[in-house]
């Protein structure tokens, strides 16, 4: 168990609708990412926060975004989902999210989208 | 554009064997690699890593080498574990360490 945990686990959608992704991080970690992994491909880095501060971001599409709450979770929000959208989505954590700092990658959650 | 590449999707080997995972990248801007392994159901996990002013680093079973000019990274398994079968992820930062860019994953199996 990494510690950081994500909810739902599943989910299945219908294309045009609204989903959110939830994620806490480790205690004490202030860092979150999110990736996304589509079928039999690598991780892609959609976007790290920090403090509740976007810091970095990658390959994310308009239709998605994120935010990091005072509490330090992070949700992700993906809207008119397209078919392409159905994927596995990972958050990880870490302490202060630099060089040579460890991630802490969630269980992921499961986006069907039909 | 695949900055971070694994051309074998799989590998097979026999229980007590090394295992060697490859890996080749071509931003000479990055400065630190890890390797991640996955098992199903699970997020990634860490597994080792390497900075990028050092051409090995060893923990135990593992062992990575980084050859900066052939911009080549290796990991070596040895002994294999029919518990090493996992998914195992490449991966690069730059300088800052805010993007983490992976490989797409060598499938190994380690067979008793």
């Amino acid at each position: 168990d990494s510690g950081v945990t994500q909810t739902p686990k599943h989910l299945i959608t219908a294309t045009g609708q609204r989903v959110t992704l939830r994620c806490s991080p480790r205690s004490g970690d202030l860092s979150v990412y999110w990736y996304q992994q589509s079928l039999d491909q690598g991780l892609q880095f959609l976007i790290q926060y920090y403090n509740g501060e976007e810091r970095a971001k990658g390959n994310i599409l308009e239709r998605f975004s994120a935010q990091q709450f005072p509490d330090l979770h992070s949700e992700l929000n993906l809207s008119s989902l397209e078919l392409g959208d159905s994927a596995l989505y990972f958050c990880a954590s870490s302490v202060v999210g630099g060089l040579e700092d460890t991630q802490y990658f969630g269980p992921g959650t499961r986006l069907t989208v039909l | 554009d695949q900055q971070v590449k694994q051309n074998s999707p799989s590998l097979s080997v026999q229980e007590g064997r090394i295992s060697i995972l490859n890996c080749d990248y071509t931003n000479s801007m990055f400065d630190y690699f890890l390797w991640y392994k996955k098992y199903p159901a699970e997020g990634p996990t860490f597994l080792i890593s390497i900075s990028s002013i050092k051409d090995k680093n060893e923990d135990g079973r593992f062992t990575v080498f980084l050859n900066k000019s052939a911009k080549h990274l290796s990991l070596h398994i040895v002994p294999s574990q029919p518990g090493d079968s996992a998914v195992y992820f490449c991966a690069a930062m730059d300088t800052g360490g805010f993007k983490t860019i992976f490989g797409a994953g060598t499938r190994l199996f380690v067979k008793a």
